[in-house]
């Protein structure tokens, strides 16, 4: 099982320009997260999925958005980056709340 | 108030010695509580879960203190591949995981 996977790893973006990033998991959970990480702030929540077709904001959703079509896939999209989602953002699942997270690797992302 | 806040550190401890780590958090009602451990630039990783009987695994030890809403984590006989940041997670049922801003813990030689 290769868990969670995030594509790209790097991404550099002009100020303006779109991006979406993706996120696979092949353990059959229902529940998926998109978190952002800077430093001093810790991690958090942007969108979260219950499953597939279900999308619910999180703490910090503006200027994101996200889609959960097939439920093993969770993707982010920037429709408009901003120097200020400079960030590290990371894809994670669980089989449900209750249970712990795993994560992927992350994507490290700088808008210019 | 933060909803999980954890002790600041950095703490810096010599191989093989004993280490706790603090975590607070604010919502009563929450439900499930972890520890996560992530290395520097690289994602983290569940390390435990916390259970209200507390719970073991090896070296590592998690206590929760519902009444106090207290959660903690014992490192015993640290190594140097325990050096990580060590986050304190919680979890409320119909809501999400909130959290902590992380201890540093470096073990040293």
């Amino acid at each position: 099982n290769a868990g969670v996977t995030q594509t790209p790893k790097f991404r550099v973006l002009k100020t303006g320009q779109s991006m979406t990033l993706l996120c696979a998991q092949d353990m059959n959970h229902e529940y998926m997260y998109w978190y952002r990480q800077d430093p001093g702030m810790g991690l958090r929540l942007i969108h979260y999925s219950v499953g597939e077709g279900t999308t619910a904001k999180g703490e910090v959703p503006d200027g994101y958005n996200v889609s959960r079509l097939k439920k093993q896939n969770f993707l982010l999209g920037l429709e408009s980056a901003a120097p200020s989602q400079t960030s590290v953002y990371f894809c994670a699942s669980s089989r449900a709340p209750i249970s712990g997270q795993y994560f992927g690797p992350g994507t490290r992302l700088t808008v210019t | 108030r933060k909803e999980v806040e954890q002790d600041p550190g950095p703490f810096n401890v010599p191989e093989g010695a004993t280490v706790a780590f603090n975590c607070t958090y604010s919502n009563s009602a929450s439900q499930s509580f972890f520890w996560y451990r992530q290395d520097c630039r690289k994602e983290p990783k569940l390390l435990m879960s916390v259970y209200s009987s507390g719970n073991e695994d090896g070296r590592f030890t998690a206590q929760l203190n519902r009444a106090s809403q207290y959660i903690s984590l014992l490192i015993r006989d640290s190594k140097l591949s325990d050096s990580a940041t060590y986050l304190c997670v919680v979890n409320t049922y119909g809501q999400n995981f909130v959290f902590g801003p992380g201890t540093r813990l470096s073990v040293l030689p």
